[in-house]
């Protein structure tokens, strides 16, 4: 099975700030990476798909990247509204979750 | 509007059963892949099974396989989770989820949480 690994586990930022999150595959997963938010006690939202399509009413502020094994989340501009946990997910084979990256203020 | 709900939830003793459900509704229910996925308290999100359109391809997590059975019937519009010998580590809310392009999860539903305990 492959395996997805995020870091970091956290990280805090203020208002404003750019932060990257990082996903790495266990081995090649080509495009099939995509990008959730989550905030407490509410399902999962999708962000980004295929590494770098923006989900239809997300704000442009968030960007995807990479491929392979290697990808990032970019998000700009940091709002209070973006502090949640971020999952990135393989779809290449099965379906797998990375374990998370929660951003604090 | 487009819109899942999940059922079926509840407290449940150890290597007890239960079966979740999830109602879809404002999209062609039949054209699209169908997941569950849970999320234990306070950890992350861990894909459960995935079931094609017309039930012909169906796949569990490792964890799961030989417990949990996913189904469908496109008739009414439904998803199912039948989960056998329930363990304390079952415990989780249980969402299911859309599969759009890429197979992702583009639309969730709200979650039932189970609880598995004496």
């Amino acid at each position: 099975d492959i395996q997805m690994t995020q870091s970091p586990s956290s990280l805090s930022a203020s208002v404003g700030d750019t932060v990257t999150i990082t996903c790495r595959a266990s081995q090649s997963i080509d495009d099939y990476l995509n990008w959730y938010q989550q905030k407490p006690g509410i399902a999962p939202k999708l962000l980004i798909y295929g590494t770098s399509s923006l989900q239809s009413g997300v704000p442009s502020r968030f960007s995807g990247s990479g491929s392979g094994t290697d990808f990032t989340l970019t998000i700009s501009s940091l709002r209070p509204e973006d502090f949640a946990t971020y999952f990135c997910q393989q779809t290449y084979t099965t379906r797998t979750f990375g374990q998370g990256t929660r951003v604090e203020i | 509007q487009v819109q899942l709900v999940e059922s079926g939830g509840g407290l449940v003793k150890p290597g007890g059963s239960l079966r979740l459900s999830c109602g879809a509704s404002g999209f062609s229910f039949s054209g699209y892949y169908m997941s569950w996925i849970r999320q234990a308290p306070g950890k992350g999100l861990e894909w459960v099974s995935y079931i094609s359109s017309s039930s012909t391809h169906i796949k569990y997590a490792d964890s799961m396989k030989g417990r949990f059975t996913i189904s469908r019937d496109n008739a009414k519009n439904s998803l199912y989770l039948q989960m056998n010998s329930l363990k304390g580590e079952d415990t989780a809310v249980y969402y299911c989820a859309r599969e759009g392009v890429y197979n992702v999860f583009d639309i969730w539903g709200q979650g039932t949480m189970v609880t598995v305990s004496s």
